[in-house]
């Protein structure tokens, strides 16, 4: 149990669909992440909010649109996918102060396999 | 960009033996953590190390922190097959963000 639950687990969809990924976790945490995991690439940091606002886009094609209605909860809608977009996509959360340097552990989900096809 | 170089990108040995696996940065990290990532799984947070020089143990894994806090190491001592997975080292910049590394794929033989 790692506190941060990810559905689905496997999403098949095609490059015209529009599907969503849920993120929910349960602790207490303040800041929560999307990543994206290719074949033998480094955890790429699509979307960073913090506090239900988001503080970092590391420049994503609009296909993808996150969403975070509370701190507890993250969404992230796909639609007009490419084949190059199937990746394992992570959700993670993390605690975090107004000041300081605590809170930059991050827990993760267990994933969403996506295969866009 | 900060970037983190991890090293080796692949292990495999037997069961039994010792091994370091090396997280190397150009960049002073504020905080550095370890993760460990099984097949179809989330990374999970092994440790996090703060302090320049700190040494962590946990069980048979033995983290350092570079005096400088620029690089890390994770030493196994024999290996188990239950150690299998791939190893992500991440370095904090601030707050918010967090940059991992490729990782290590160590493979441990029975």
């Amino acid at each position: 149990e790692t506190g941060v639950t990810q559905t689905p687990r496997h999403l098949v969809m095609g490059m015209t669909n529009k599907k969503s990924l849920k993120c929910e976790q349960h602790l207490g945490h303040n800041a929560m992440y999307w990543y994206k995991q290719s074949a033998k690439k480094p955890l790429e940091l699509m979307f960073v909010y913090s506090l239900e606002e988001r503080v970092e886009n590391n420049s994503v094609p609009s296909r993808f649109s996150p969403e975070c209605p509370n701190s507890s909860h993250l969404f992230l809608h796909l639609h007009t996918l490419q084949p190059e977009d199937s990746a394992l996509y992570l959700c993670a959360s993390s605690p975090r102060t107004l000041r300081g340097r605590t809170g930059s552990e991050a827990f993760f989900g267990q994933g969403t396999r996506l295969t866009v096809v | 960009t900060q970037l983190l170089e991890q090293s080796p990108q692949f292990l495999s040995i037997q069961e039994g033996e010792n091994l370091t696996v090396y997280c190397n940065s150009s960049s002073v990290f504020s905080s550095l953590q370890w993760y460990r990532q099984e097949p179809g799984e989330g990374p999970v947070l092994l440790v996090t190390v703060v302090t320049g020089g700190e040494v962590k143990k946990l069980k048979r894994l033995t983290f350092q922190f570079g005096d400088a806090r620029k690089d890390s190491s994770l030493h196994i001592t024999a290996a188990q097959p239950g150690d299998t997975g791939l190893y992500l080292c991440a370095g904090s910049y601030n707050n918010n963000d967090m940059r991992f590394g490729a990782g290590t794929r160590l493979t441990v033989k029975p």
